[in-house]
């Protein structure tokens, strides 16, 4: 089964500062890597895919990158509505999410 | 419009066996892969299963293998979740989620993402 270790858990930023999350894969998965945001109460919507694609209707301050076994997802300026927590997925072998990381604002 | 409508939550003794169903619209139901995921109180996603779309192909996470049962059924767009032997670790919101259409960038097929999900039902396991 392939792991997926995301970081931090949580993170707590001010409105308009940049924010990066990682992802690393336990063994090399390509590009075969997904983003996800979930809101409270809500089901995930996805942001990214194949790493680095920005999933139609997303806006540009979100991105990805990264291929084999190290990912990371940023948001280059936080803004309010971007509360939640963000996962990412691995579809290289089945399907698997990271822990997840809950980014709030300070 | 996509719509994906879970039921059959609710709360069950540990050892005991609830029948999850996923009522689908909106889309060509027997043309996707269908799939459970799910997530406990304040914890992460967990994905549980998978259902090719003839229901020929079953995947299971090794967490619920030999205790859950993923079927489909075509004619009435339904997707379901037998879960036996359950225990409190399964306490959860269950998701029914489709998958992205299979592609083939080499000589291996793969299906990417979950692109559509339901709003869940919550299983509760508990004496």
């Amino acid at each position: 089964d392939i792991q997926m270790t995301q970081s931090p858990s949580s993170l707590s930023a001010s409105v308009g500062n940049r924010v990066t999350i990682t992802c690393q894969a336990s063994q090399d998965i390509g590009n075969f890597l997904n983003w996800y945001q979930q809101k409270p109460g809500k089901a995930p919507k996805l942001l990214i895919y194949d790493a680095s694609n920005l999933e139609t209707g997303v806006p540009s301050r979100f991105s990805g990158s990264g291929s084999g076994t190290d990912f990371t997802f940023t948001i280059s300026s936080l803004q309010p509505e971007d509360i939640g927590r963000y996962y990412c997925q691995q579809y290289d072998n089945l399907w698997t999410f990271g822990q997840g990381t809950k980014v709030e604002i300070k | 419009e996509v719509q994906l409508l879970e039921s059959g939550g609710g709360l069950v003794q540990p050892g005991g066996s609830l029948r999850l169903s996923c009522a689908a619209s909106g889309f060509m139901f027997s043309s996707y892969t269908m799939s459970w995921v799910r997530q406990a109180p304040g914890k992460g996603l967990e994905w549980v299963s998978a259902i090719s779309g003839s229901g020929g192909r079953t995947y299971y996470a090794d967490s619920v293998k030999g205790r859950f049962t993923i079927s489909r059924d075509n004619s009435k767009n339904t997707l379901y979740l037998q879960m036996n032997s359950l225990r409190a670790e399964d306490t959860a919101v269950y998701f029914c989620a489709k998958l992205s259409i299979e592609y083939c960038p080499s000589t291996r097929c793969l299906i990417s993402h979950f692109d559509y999900w339901g709003q869940g039902t919550l299983v509760t396991v508990s004496s």
